[in-house]
């Protein structure tokens, strides 16, 4: 079984269309982020979700709307999408709000907006 | 604000070279961690280090945290086309809320 999972794998859609990405985790973990990596590999966290609860929000512009209906998803929706979120999105859950823990991430979802 | 800085950005070698990839932060770190991604796959935990001055060797993979715990290597002992990939250092949010701070990556490429 998948740890992390996440869906679509690619989405490819046109410009100012709204799209959802879903995630979920069978890893029985707390938290839960959306993080962005673009074309040149730099990874950023978006999200983070700690037992359905918004833990972290960084300068995300307010078109990526993240849902948590429960702590194994969290999804993201992005409204109006722009030539610039083309990148990959990778989910990633980790064991507890806490300093030494590993994230463990799914397989992303590469978004190309045309 | 607190930054992972990792280099060299690229590094291409012949099969069979080693290779070291450094990365220093702006900040004393309670711990850092490795991961690798290969060509068009995920994030992949490889090691965490905790303690100053902390060595961890994985097979071919050598780990080093440095003594003031602000710096942190990998080192690849005759690289082989399977480490091909992208190797990420990452520190925890000096500020908690259990957020890592990735360094920008060192793309590795082996040429058999």
């Amino acid at each position: 079984d998948t740890a992390v999972s996440q869906t679509p794998k690619y989405l490819v859609t046109q410009m100012g269309n709204d799209k959802s990405i879903k995630c979920e985790q069978n890893l029985g973990h707390d938290t839960m982020y959306w993080y962005k990596q673009d074309s040149k590999k730099f990874l950023k966290i978006m999200f983070s979700y700690n037992n359905k609860e918004l833990i972290i929000n960084e300068t995300v512009p307010n078109r990526f709307s993240p849902k948590s209906p429960d702590k194994a998803h969290l999804n993201l929706h992005i409204n109006s999408l722009e030539l610039g979120d083309s990148a990959v999105y990778f989910c990633a859950s980790s064991r507890y709000q806490g300093l030494n823990t590993e994230a463990f991430f799914g397989q992303g979802t590469r978004l190309t907006v045309v | 604000g607190q930054q992972v800085m990792q280099i060299p950005q690229y590094q291409h070698v012949q099969e069979g070279e080693d290779f070291t990839t450094y990365c220093n932060s702006s900040t004393t770190l309670s711990n850092i961690q490795w991961y690798k991604q290969r060509p068009g796959g995920h994030p992949v935990f490889l090691i965490q280090l905790v303690k100053s001055g902390e060595v961890k060797k994985q097979k071919r993979l050598t780990f080093q945290f440095g003594e003031a715990k602000k710096n942190s290597s990998l080192h690849i002992t005759a690289t082989q086309t399977t480490d091909v990939g992208t190797y990420f250092c990452a520190g925890p949010f000096s500020g908690g809320y259990n957020k890592l701070i990735f360094g920008a990556g060192t793309r590795l490429a082996v040429h058999p």
